[in-house]
């Protein structure tokens, strides 16, 4: 069984720029969920996909938007980046009625934006 | 809207002292409560949930909705147990898991 794997490990980007980080889930999964984690934070949701439709969103705008695949993997991508974007993104993977079993998390994009 | 509070940032205690990370919530329905730790370069990971009533590592946690409170407790720390420790909180109808900031427990040899 494969766990949550995401890439790249390490982003740094500059304030405007877009970025595009990506997650596969662990095998068996439909539903995988994104969390913000800025410096001594905990996690922030930020939404989820269950089957390629969003299914609950946190308190970030639009420019953060998201996309899930058929095969369950997920993208997260925010435009017009900025300084406080900066941030650890973990995506989590689950299986069951949109995340209602336990979320196994990725290792984490850690994101500098300057 | 619902709100996780860990009251401590950082926790040290001696190996083999009992240890309790306290963890209190805001939720006006009925919470599923959980706690993850996460070890010096792994990955966040589950420790329990409070609808398991399960003693995983020795850590065990009980739900009191009167004091609005899931601590972790551990009779005995050790040494390996030194991580961080994040208490979340899933809606009953929901599925976006709202977190605590954390508390960094060490365990002094």
């Amino acid at each position: 069984e494969t766990g949550v794997t995401q890439s790249p490990t390490h982003l740094i980007k500059t304030r405007g720029q877009q970025v595009t980080l990506r997650c596969s889930s662990q095998s068996g999964h439909n539903t995988v969920s994104w969390y913000q984690q800025a410096l001594g934070q905990g996690p922030q949701f930020i939404f989820q996909y269950y089957r390629e439709e969003e299914n609950g969103r946190g308190n970030f705008p639009p420019r953060f938007s998201g996309l899930q695949f058929p095969n369950y993997s997920s993208e997260l991508n925010v435009n017009a980046l900025e300084l406080d974007d900066s941030a650890l993104y973990l995506c989590a993977s689950s299986t069951g009625l949109a995340g209602a079993e336990t979320q196994y998390f990725g290792p984490g994009t850690r994101l500098l934006v300057l | 809207a619902q709100r996780v509070t860990q009251p401590e940032k950082l926790l040290s205690v001696f190996k083999g002292a009992p240890v309790e990370l306290k963890c209190n919530y805001s939720y006006s329905g009925s919470p599923e409560l959980f706690w993850y730790v996460q070890y010096s370069r792994q990955r966040l990971q589950l420790l329990l949930r409070h609808i398991s009533r399960e003693s995983i590592k020795g850590f065990t946690a009980d739900l009191n909705k009167g004091e609005t409170s899931f601590h972790l407790k551990k009779p005995f720390a050790q040494e390996e147990d030194s991580a961080m420790y994040y208490c979340a909180l899933k809606e009953t109808s929901g599925s976006r898991l709202t977190f605590g900031e954390g508390t960094q427990l060490t365990v002094n040899p």
